[in-house]
């Protein structure tokens, strides 16, 4: 049981480039989310998921698209990266009132 | 819409001694979750403690505990026995479990904890 992953640990992009952070639970878990976290901040829900199919912007979703087509994974996608989109991304999902996070993803956009 | 505050950007506790970190919200809802959520170095997310609206009862997970105080909208962690280990960003947070934010995690900006040995 891996529980909540995300690839790649790492990204460097330049202004305008695209890209898709993976994120993946083995635990079945109906809800999903993706948040972002700015140095020294809390987390911020970009978007989160209900289920396979139903998606639904948080507070920060301008930037970023997301898909939900199975129960397992919910990628992020960033279309034109800009400097303002470096931060660390969490992905997490939850059964009932607690939520699993993975490992995130470091953002950098130069 | 909820909001979490920690006021304690940073803290610092003797290693074996106690330490609390503060943690208010602001919400018009009467069910909701609360926790704390520690962030060590690595960055991983890890759930310490958390508290139903609906319990009095202050939930304890080995040397943590909390001070839920509804009225005062007040959730407060409490650390006995301080390890090195414990040193991190720890973030308070709130959660609907009702209505259209059922589901999603309110933060607070965090409290970085420093234990000296």
């Amino acid at each position: 049981n891996a529980g909540v992953t995300q690839t790649p640990k790492f990204r460097i992009l330049k202004i305008g480039q695209s890209m898709t952070l993976q994120c993946a639970q083995d635990m079945n878990h109906n809800y999903m989310y993706w948040y972002r976290q700015d140095p020294g901040m809390g987390l911020k829900l970009i978007y989160y998921s209900v289920g396979a199919g139903i998606t639904d912007k948080g507070e920060v979703p301008n930037g970023y698209n997301v898909s939900r087509s199975t129960t397992e994974y919910f990628p992020l996608r960033l279309e034109l990266a800009a400097p303002s989109q470096t931060s660390v991304y969490f992905c997490a999902s939850s059964f009932e009132e607690t939520q699993y996070f993975g490992p995130g993803t470091r953002l950098l956009v130069l | 819409a909820q909001t979490v505050t920690q006021s304690q950007p940073e803290m610092s506790v003797q290693e074996a001694e106690t330490v609390t970190l503060s943690c208010t919200y602001d919400t018009s809802e009467s069910d909701y979750y609360l926790f704390w959520y520690k962030q060590p170095p690595s960055r991983q997310m890890i759930l310490v403690i958390r508290q139903e609206a609906y319990k009095q009862q202050n939930a304890t997970e080995n040397r943590f505990s909390v001070n839920f105080q509804k009225a005062a909208k007040s959730f407060s962690l409490k650390i006995s026995d301080s390890q090195l280990g414990d040193a991190a960003m720890y973030f308070c947070a709130y959660r609907s479990a009702r209505g259209t934010s059922y589901g999603k995690l309110t933060f607070g900006q965090g409290t970085i904890l420093t234990v000296h040995p």
